[in-house]
């Protein structure tokens, strides 16, 4: 591995269906996110991990949980999926919270019908 | 409210020099981040900016003016790959980004 891996790359759901995006880093970046980009909107955080073993909640965290158990690993998990929920997510890291550049992983792609 | 503006889409040509502005109006600064994204990829950094003045990176400048909540990017010698959606963030107090909905920038030959 090398910097940010996500999977799926894509993936159609029905709705009611629950579903976990992976991302895993090998930089060791304590910090990491979840956004979603919707088309003519800018991006907009989901969740946010400052640490392993903390989480907290961006601009539009409803309908979507996430864990962080180490430092490599920040699952995002859709409890019961909706067709707002179409969109695409990006998983991104950074060494730190703050002024630091954030590497962001290549995407998923999610279709809910 | 927190807001991100920059133009929807930009045309240049090959060579030329393009610039793209940002203004925002966010909760606090922590400083401003412009990134590229070609479609269907994902963002990468370009630049950041925590003090006013220009910052220069090879073809690509970056200018910030706090007091006036203004930024932008400046392109020089633009090539075809540079065909491209440009997203400006700004950095607010709670050290979350405020991205814009990106420019999208079109090179022609």
């Amino acid at each position: 591995i090398a910097g940010i891996t996500q999977a799926p790359t894509s993936q159609i759901l029905a709705a009611g269906r629950r579903m976990t995006l992976r991302c895993t880093q090998d930089m060791r970046h304590n910090a990491m996110y979840w956004y979603r980009q919707d088309l003519g909107l800018g991006l907009r955080l989901i969740h946010y991990s400052n640490t392993a073993g903390t989480t907290g909640k961006g601009e539009v965290p409803d309908g979507y949980s996430v864990s962080r158990a180490n430092t490599d690993d920040f699952p995002l998990t859709l409890a019961s999926a909706v067709p707002s929920q179409t969109s695409v997510y990006f998983c991104a890291s950074s060494e730190n919270r703050g002024g630091n550049e954030q590497f962001f992983g290549p995407g998923t792609r999610l279709t809910v019908l | 409210g927190q807001n991100i503006d920059q133009p929807t889409e930009m045309t240049a040509t090959e060579g030329a020099i393009v610039q793209i502005n940002c203004t925002y109006q966010t909760s606090g600064f922590n400083g401003l981040f412009w990134y590229q994204q070609h479609a269907g990829e994902a963002p990468t950094f370009l630049s950041y900016n925590v003090l006013d003045g220009l910052e220069e990176k090879g073809r690509f400048s970056s200018f910030l003016s706090r007091s006036k909540g203004y930024s932008y990017l400046l392109l020089k010698e633009l090539q075809m790959k540079d065909s491209a959606s440009y997203l400006c963030a700004n950095m607010d107090s709670n050290y979350q980004l405020i991205w814009g909905a990106g420019t999208k920038l079109i090179i022609k030959p």
